[in-house]
């Protein structure tokens, strides 16, 4: 079974300039989440989808991160525009379950360097 | 307000010990409790999962407990590797059963030959 799939890898931008993450999550995981991961700190969870609908958005920072999951399936994630303090590795993770309890599959991440 | 504490210092111990690591939490209730594991450059990976009704979840040499009167999980590596080492990080659940889970900044162990 293929792993939940992120891209790119690594991006470096300017402050100020636009960023967009795409994830394609595990085929028939109704739940997808990104997560922030700061170096040294936990995954912070910014916004969980279930199927094409949002759960949970209550720690994404709206004025510049948007997030979209069209069709229950891929997901994208924007930045518009980048501060320095989003500097971070972006982390999509899907769930099999639509609810309950599950383990996550979290793909290799997106690390961004904002200077 | 909600705290997940880990042990913010790297555990170091020898091969052949049993690593335990600790997750304290404060102010939540959670229905269930996961353990990941974290290599440099990749994403978590998922270990065990224990829920509240449950004291204690084995797989292979690894070992959870979850003390919901302490607020508090224990996670144990018997006859530990080098390959043991790694970021480990525990995810309570606040959502009552839609799996959003809030992670520790994890505790990093490393085990030496």
């Amino acid at each position: 079974e293929a792993g939940v799939a992120q891209s790119p890898r690594y991006k470096i931008i300017e402050k100020r300039q636009s960023v967009a993450f795409w994830c394609n999550p595990i085929s028939g995981h109704a739940t997808l989440y990104w997560y922030q991961q700061i170096l040294g700190q936990g995954p912070k969870l910014l916004i969980q989808f279930q199927n094409n609908g949002v759960v949970d958005d209550s720690q994404l920072p709206k004025d510049r991160f948007s997030a979209e999951r069209l069709k229950g399936v891929d997901s994208t994630l924007k930045i518009q525009p980048a501060k320095l303090e989003d500097s971070a590795v972006y982390l999509c993770a899907s769930s099999k379950r639509q609810g309950g309890t599950g383990e996550l599959f979290f793909g290799e991440g997106s690390r961004l360097t904002v200077l | 307000s909600q705290k997940i504490e880990q042990n913010s210092e790297a555990l170091n111990i020898q091969e052949g010990k049993t690593a335990t690591l600790t997750c304290n939490y404060t102010n939540y209730s959670p229905a269930y409790l996961q353990w990941y594991r974290q290599d440099p450059g990749r994403g978590p990976v998922f270990l065990l999962l224990i829920r509240e009704n449950e004291k204690e979840k084995r797989k292979e040499r690894l070992k959870v407990t979850f003390d919901t009167t302490l607020k508090q999980s224990l996670f144990h590596i018997t006859a530990s590797q080098p390959a043991d080492s790694a970021t480990y990080l525990c995810a309570l659940d606040l959502s009552g059963g839609y799996n959003k889970l809030i992670f520790g900044a994890g505790t990093r162990l490393a085990v030496h030959p």
